[in-house]
């Protein structure tokens, strides 16, 4: 596609259900990371892919986090037991080449309630 | 541990050149980057430095890099009110993860 497609772009959820977040990158990309955004903060690095395996996921706050992306295109953040503390924007990028920037998506906003 | 700062505001008047300044602590640091978030919207990458580089232009956009004081600035010239946002440096090593810092909201005022 075009550029990088998040869904949805907001999800509410109540605590303690499970939830995913669905990340579509630039068709031909094969890195592929994920962030999330808290209210006034920078985006914190949660896991990047590497075509189908996590190259890193030190970022991933705990084990209620996990993400997969099987066919090395389309991602999934799957968040399970959500706590309050999860609400944030949740943001995908991807990137072709080292040093070229990377394109984020327009994120999905979750809310636990 | 690797960790990027930048002042919180602020303020210009439109017309005047905005600079935005960061520091960062990575020495091995690779790229350093500047994003552009507006209200509701995801980041957009307006200009990258590579580490061996001191300086780079692109159009009203102008990136200084001191490596040795790990000091990176943007510097737009002629600030419109299109370009109120919040301003984020990051950082990255080879193809690694971006460490951004906390932005910098920038408001022009007519």
């Amino acid at each position: 596609g075009a550029g990088v497609s998040q869904t949805p772009s907001n999800k509410v959820t109540e605590k303690g259900k499970y939830v995913e977040l669905r990340c579509d990158p630039i068709s031909g990309h094969t890195a592929l990371y994920w962030y999330r955004q808290s209210l006034g903060q920078g985006p914190e690095f949660l896991i990047y892919f590497q075509g189908t395996g996590a190259a890193d996921d030190s970022g991933l706050p705990n084990d209620r986090f996990f993400a997969v992306r099987p066919e090395g295109s389309v991602s999934t953040l799957k968040i399970q037991r959500t706590e309050r503390g999860d609400s944030a924007v949740y943001l995908c990028a991807s990137s072709s080449s080292p040093g070229a920037g990377y394109t984020f998506g327009s994120g999905t906003r979750l809310t636990v309630v | 541990g690797e960790d990027v700062e930048q002042s919180l505001f602020l303020s210009v008047r439109e017309g005047d050149s905005s600079v935005i300044n960061c520091t960062y602590t990575d020495s091995s640091s690779t790229y350093l980057y500047w994003y552009k978030q507006e209200p509701g919207a995801g980041l957009q990458l307006l200009t990258y430095i590579f580490s061996n580089m001191d300086m780079k232009q692109d159009q009203r956009l102008t990136v200084l890099l001191n490596k040795k004081d790990k000091h990176l600035s943007l510097r737009i010239a002629d600030t419109q009110t299109g370009d109120s946002a919040i301003y984020f440096c990051a950082e990255s090593h080879n193809t690694d993860k971006l460490i951004f810092g906390t932005g910098t909201r920038l408001q022009v005022f007519p």
